[in-house]
């Protein structure tokens, strides 16, 4: 079956440390990554997605993601992370029909 | 564009009671789904469609009912409610073919079922 994993259930960070929440898939097919995020109180937003090519992909507010088809892997990075950045990041795999398969979440706390 | 809306945003309901969360969209969507979202489980798909008069059970289908009768509207019914049944509910469409199928998310309904 079609699955996605956020090992990272909570993550607490000071203000300017680097973050990198992990992401693991298992899909034998065509892979199609997301990493959505969710504010306090607010609904999803996309963060970025990958369909092919670069496996670099950045996305908004300064986050980056890594595909790495080797270990089923798509991370999510940041350098630097701000107050603002709290929030519930899932990691979600396009599977058959369209159906997204979302990870567990990881909750990232960053204090000022 | 007003994406996609759900209503209510909050409801308790006693057990045994029904409701219809309401979801809309206005971008011409073919496809639209239901899910549920419960504290260390993420996102769980209760029910999908494709298109109008087309759903299909996502992972957690039982105690929930769908329809489509207008690509417009998808709202989920909640027949006999259930203890189980609290959680946060979103709605979510986007098109659908391709590979491109970014899907955008309503607001949430917070439901607390006594």
């Amino acid at each position: 079956a079609q699955s996605v994993s956020q090992h990272n259930h909570h993550v607490i960070l000071s203000e300017a440390a680097s973050l990198e929440l992990g992401c693991n898939y298992s899909y034998g097919g065509t892979v199609n990554l997301f990493w959505y995020v969710q504010y306090p109180g607010q609904h999803l937003q996309l963060l970025l997605k990958y369909f092919s090519g670069d496996p670099l992909v950045k996305g908004i507010k300064g986050f980056e993601a890594e595909f790495i088809k080797s270990k089923f892997s798509f991370n999510l990075r940041k350098p630097s992370v701000q107050w603002s950045d709290t929030a519930e990041y899932f990691c979600a795999a396009l599977g058959q029909g369209g159906k997204l398969i979302f990870g567990q979440g990881t909750e990232l706390s960053v204090k000022p | 564009n007003a994406g996609v809306t759900q209503t209510p945003k909050f409801q308790v309901l006693k057990t045994g009671q029904s409701m219809t969360l309401q979801c809309a969209q206005d971008m011409n969507h073919e496809y639209m789904s239901w899910y549920r979202q419960d504290p260390g489980m993420g996102l769980r798909l209760i029910h999908y469609s494709v298109g109008a008069g087309i759903t299909d059970q996502g992972e957690v289908p039982n105690g929930y009912n769908v329809s489509r009768s207008t690509t417009e509207d998808f709202p989920l019914r909640l027949l006999s409610a259930a203890p189980s049944q609290t959680s946060v509910y979103f709605c979510a469409s986007s098109r659908t073919g391709g590979r491109t199928n970014e899907q955008f998310f309503g607001p949430g309904t917070r439901l607390t079922v006594l």
